[in-house]
């Protein structure tokens, strides 16, 4: 498809298990967002990888989460311990780098992941 | 820090009533602003955006003006639809492109 994709869409879990969340960016999109959206706290960003340069992470709540972008392309969310706050539906975005401009870059979000966690 | 407030929904109105959802920012620099819309069941997309003072971003219908001096963005519709029935994010970005999202105004529109 053309557009950021997500796996799984929903994602049942007990507390203290891993999970990961896949996102497949659009195909030629360098810059990659992770976000979560839960109730009483809006869109958070997490985390923001571009290119081969080290990540944003000043978004991850605990060290209990990490991300992984491979090949830039697909990237990964992992949350270890998994915690009953940490159910939200986690959101990816990608967009094409305009560097040297300020036009705002659009961001292209996928379907999401609805994490629960029980 | 940055950070974006918008009014608390849920806004209701009748079809082909004017929509205005106010938002305000507080940045560090200069960012650019953009409004998002979540329909029922679908992901976010990005409904317009402006990335300088007096700037006006309109799609469909919609409109909002950066107005540095007030640090607003309000999103405007002269006439709404059963259709637009959503959820409207305000969003600023600055790093990275990161964005920071307001938490959304519900809006409902009756027929």
């Amino acid at each position: 498809g053309a557009g950021v994709s997500q796996s799984p869409s929903n994602k049942v879990t007990e507390k203290g298990k891993d999970v990961e969340l896949r996102c497949d960016p659009i195909s030629g999109h360098t810059a990659l967002y992770w976000y979560r959206q839960s109730l009483g706290q809006g869109l958070e960003f997490l985390i923001y990888f571009q290119g081969n340069s080290a990540p944003d992470k000043s978004g991850l709540p605990s060290d209990r989460f990490s991300a992984e972008r491979t090949g830039g392309s697909v990237s990964t969310l992992t949350i270890q311990r998994t915690q009953q706050e940490d159910s939200a539906v986690y959101l990816c975005a990608s967009s094409l780098p305009l560097a040297g401009t300020r036009e705002g870059r659009w961001q292209f979000f996928g379907p999401g992941t609805r994490l629960t966690v029980l | 820090g940055n950070s974006v407030t918008q009014m608390e929904g849920p806004v209701t109105l009748s079809e082909e009533a004017f929509l205005t959802i106010n938002c305000t920012y507080t940045a560090t620099g200069y960012p650019s602003l953009f409004w998002y819309v979540q329909y029922p069941g679908e992901g976010l997309q990005l409904l317009l955006k402006a990335t300088k003072a007096d700037d006006k971003g309109s799609n469909k219908g919609f409109e909002a003006t950066y107005r540095k001096e007030t640090t607003s963005f309000h999103l405007e519709k002269g006439s709404v639809q059963v259709s637009d029935s959503a959820v409207y994010f305000c969003a600023l970005s600055e790093t990275h492109s990161t964005l920071t999202f307001g938490k959304g105004t519900m809006l409902l529109v009756s027929p």
